[in-house]
């Protein structure tokens, strides 16, 4: 079975730059995630996806960074302006969300890392 | 709100040994789900092992272990026969049951020596 993928797994960028982010989840996944994590520290979530629909951006800096995930598959996560405290790994993560089941497992992809310069 | 807090930035042990990672959390909820993920160089998040609150016996998955006191809020994390390979980043983590949010701790990062 094929994990998580995400490209680019490496982004370096100028402040004020955009960027976007692809992933695409295990195959029958409907719940997708995408997480921030900056060096030293946990991952945190910016925005879950169930399906195609949004079930929690609460923690999403929406003044510059956007997400969707179109046909309930693939997702993009998008940057702009770029800031300097953005310089951090972006993790997505889907899980297969079975009807009426809680504590999923989320599996990971590889990841991308950010720099903005 | 829920926190994770994992007390020891650094562990090291030596190839063959026993190490134990700590992780402690904060909740008002009864009804939650811990983990353990393992985040080697390149980066990719692995699951290492899932724990149900509701069950009182303790998660096992070959090597690992987990301790879960659930009174002391406690969900420390056993890693018997240490290997080279189990070098890595390990993240603590948080899940209410009526969410998907995992909520993550600072980690540990562990060095098995030779």
């Amino acid at each position: 079975e094929a994990g998580v993928a995400q490209s680019p797994r490496y982004k370096i960028i100028e402040k004020r730059q955009s960027v976007a982010f692809w992933c695409n989840p295990i195959s029958g996944h409907a719940t997708l995630y995408w997480y921030q994590q900056i060096l030293g520290q946990g991952p945190k979530l910016l925005i879950q996806f169930q399906n195609n629909g949004v079930v929690d951006d609460s923690q999403l800096p929406k003044d510059r960074f956007s997400a969707e995930r179109l046909k309930g598959v693939d997702s993009t996560l998008k940057i702009q302006p770029a800031k300097l405290e953005d310089s951090a790994v972006y993790l997505c993560a889907s899980s297969p969300r079975l009807a009426g089941a809680r504590g999923d497992t989320q599996y990971f992809g590889p990841g991308t890392r950010l720099t903005v310069l | 709100a829920q926190t994770v807090t994992q007390s020891q930035p650094e562990m090291s042990v030596q190839e063959a040994e026993t190490v134990t990672l700590s992780c402690t959390y904060d909740t008002s909820e009864n009804n939650y789900y811990l983990f353990w993920y393992k985040q080697p160089p390149s980066r990719q998040m692995i699951l290492v092992i899932r724990q149900e609150a509701y069950k009182q016996q303790n998660a096992t998955e070959n090597r690992f272990s987990v301790n879960f006191q659930k009174a002391a809020k406690s969900f420390s994390l056993k890693i018997s026969d240490s290997q080279l390979g189990d070098t890595a980043m390990y993240f603590c983590a948080f899940m209410n049951a009526n969410t998907d949010k995992l909520i993550f701790g600072t980690g540990t990062r562990l060095q098995v020596f030779p």
